[in-house]
């Protein structure tokens, strides 16, 4: 079983600031089979990124993910206010088929 | 344009059942991986299962022997029959296309809730 380890759980910053969340996992994952995703309050999850850094559809450029392996990250370059949101990576393969991390909470300080 | 619409959530008490609905439109559900996701209230997100294209599926240990996915073609609606329901099932269901192997188009949620 693939377990995602999201750091930190919150993450307090103002906006303009740049926001740096990591995802680790307890195996290596191919970068194709890694996503990221958005959860505004009271709203459904968006995909962010795929593939571990291409953009989904209508995402801003100011939002970034990278990484291989076990180590990605997420990179918000400049803050606005309605990135405040709670952020989940994904992954797939193994078993369960689909696994997510626990969340980062993006808060603002 | 893709939508994905929910229904069938509410109050069951353990040991019931419910049927959760997703009615698709903008796209055909037969030519593409379809999947439920939960979030239990206050918590992360949750995969529970994938019906792929060929109609193969997959369901996550949790749920697995209690839930089955399935699809209506001619209706283009996603299900998910959920039996020996318990309270750790709780949580809002959303219904998902799966692009490639990431999930592409969320519907809004519907919530189920087991309790006596």
């Amino acid at each position: 079983e693939i377990v995602l380890t999201q750091s930190p759980g919150t993450l307090c910053l103002s906006p303009g600031e740049r926001a740096t969340l990591s995802c680790r996992a307890s195996q290596s994952v191919s970068s194709s089979y890694l996503a990221w995703y958005q959860q505004r309050p009271g709203q459904a999850p968006r995909l962010l990124i795929y593939g571990a850094s291409s953009r989904a559809t209508g995402i801003p450029d100011r939002f970034s993910g990278s990484g291989s392996g076990t180590d990605f990250t997420l990179t918000i370059s400049r803050l606005e206010p309605e990135d405040f949101a709670v952020y989940y990576c994904q992954q797939y393969g193994g078993s369960p088929r689909y696994s997510f991390g626990q969340g980062t909470k993006l808060e603002i300080k | 344009e893709v939508q994905l619409v929910e229904s069938g959530g509410g109050l069951v008490q353990p040991g019931g059942s419910l049927r959760l609905s997703c009615a698709a439109s903008g796209f055909t559900i037969s030519s593409n991986y379809m999947s439920w996701v939960r979030q239990a209230p206050g918590k992360g997100l949750e995969w529970v299962s994938v019906i792929f294209s060929g109609g193969t599926t997959s369901y996550a240990d949790s749920v697995k022997g209690r839930f089955t996915i399935s699809r209506d073609n001619s209706k283009n609606t996603l299900y998910l029959q959920m039996n020996s329901l318990r309270a750790e099932d709780t949580a809002v269901y959303y219904c998902t296309r799966v692009a490639h192997v990431w999930f592409g188009d969320w519907g809004q949620g519907t919530l189920v809730t087991v309790s006596s």
